[in-house]
């Protein structure tokens, strides 16, 4: 079935620029997706891209897709210890559902 | 407008019996989603609910039901509780296709003892 994989913990310097990565294995993915969670509560859309695009620009954030290799990463640029949370690639599938990746731990160094 | 709203938001129950989620969608929003997080598993989809009809399910047992009712508000339902399903109960709510934004509520926290 499908999958989405990213790598479970990143720590970055405050002030430095953080750069999360996802993986996706459906290829017909129209919709992808980055969520945030913050402790205790629910998923926040930050951000999503469709499959025809390579980048899309935020304010602090930019999403970059590679379609050939189903490669999605999220940038944050100046990163703040607000930043800190779980961050979340969602791929929506050909079956309309939303597969999420299993989280990125983001820690802010002081 | 208010956001989404899941009630209770902890429960503590034990094993065989059942227990029922509430989720009351931002106003105007006619598809509910409603998700498992564990922290083995991640983020799975149960079900989706729109204009009171499943429109799609995910790869639960049949333990687990939902429902939507007229004013676009929806529960869930798992019977026969097992340990494995302590986790978070996430619903979410977009106006209409699963494609748009999808805004989450702060979730239920289940515990099965």
């Amino acid at each position: 079935g499908e999958d989405v994989e990213q790598s479970l913990f990143l720590s970055v310097r405050e002030g430095d620029s953080s750069v999360i990565n996802c993986t996706y294995t459906d290829s017909s993915s129209t919709y992808l997706y980055w969520y945030k969670q913050e402790p205790g509560a629910g998923l926040q859309l930050l951000t999503y891209i469709f499959s025809n695009m390579d980048m899309k620009q935020d304010q602090r954030l930019t999403v970059l897709l590679n379609k050939k290799d189903k490669h999605l990463s999220l940038r944050i640029a100046d990163t703040q210890t607000g930043d800190s949370a779980i961050y979340f690639c969602a791929e929506l599938d050909r079956d309309d559902k939303i597969i999420f990746g299993k989280g990125t731990r983001l820690h802010i160094l002081p | 407008k208010a956001g989404v709203t899941q009630t209770p938001r902890y429960l503590i129950k034990t094993r065989g019996q059942q227990v029922t989620l509430s989720c009351s969608p931002i106003s105007g929003h006619r598809s509910v989603s409603w998700y498992q997080q564990t922290p083995g598993q991640g983020l799975q989809f149960l079900f989706e609910y729109f204009s009171e009809t499943q429109r799609n399910k995910g790869n639960f047992p049949g333990r687990f039901s939902g429902r939507q009712f007229s004013n676009s508000r929806s529960e869930m339902n798992v019977s026969t509780l097992e340990l494995g399903d302590s986790a978070l109960y996430l619903c979410a709510s977009s106006l209409g296709r699963t494609q748009e934004t999808q805004y989450f509520g702060p979730g239920t926290r289940l515990l099965v003892l």
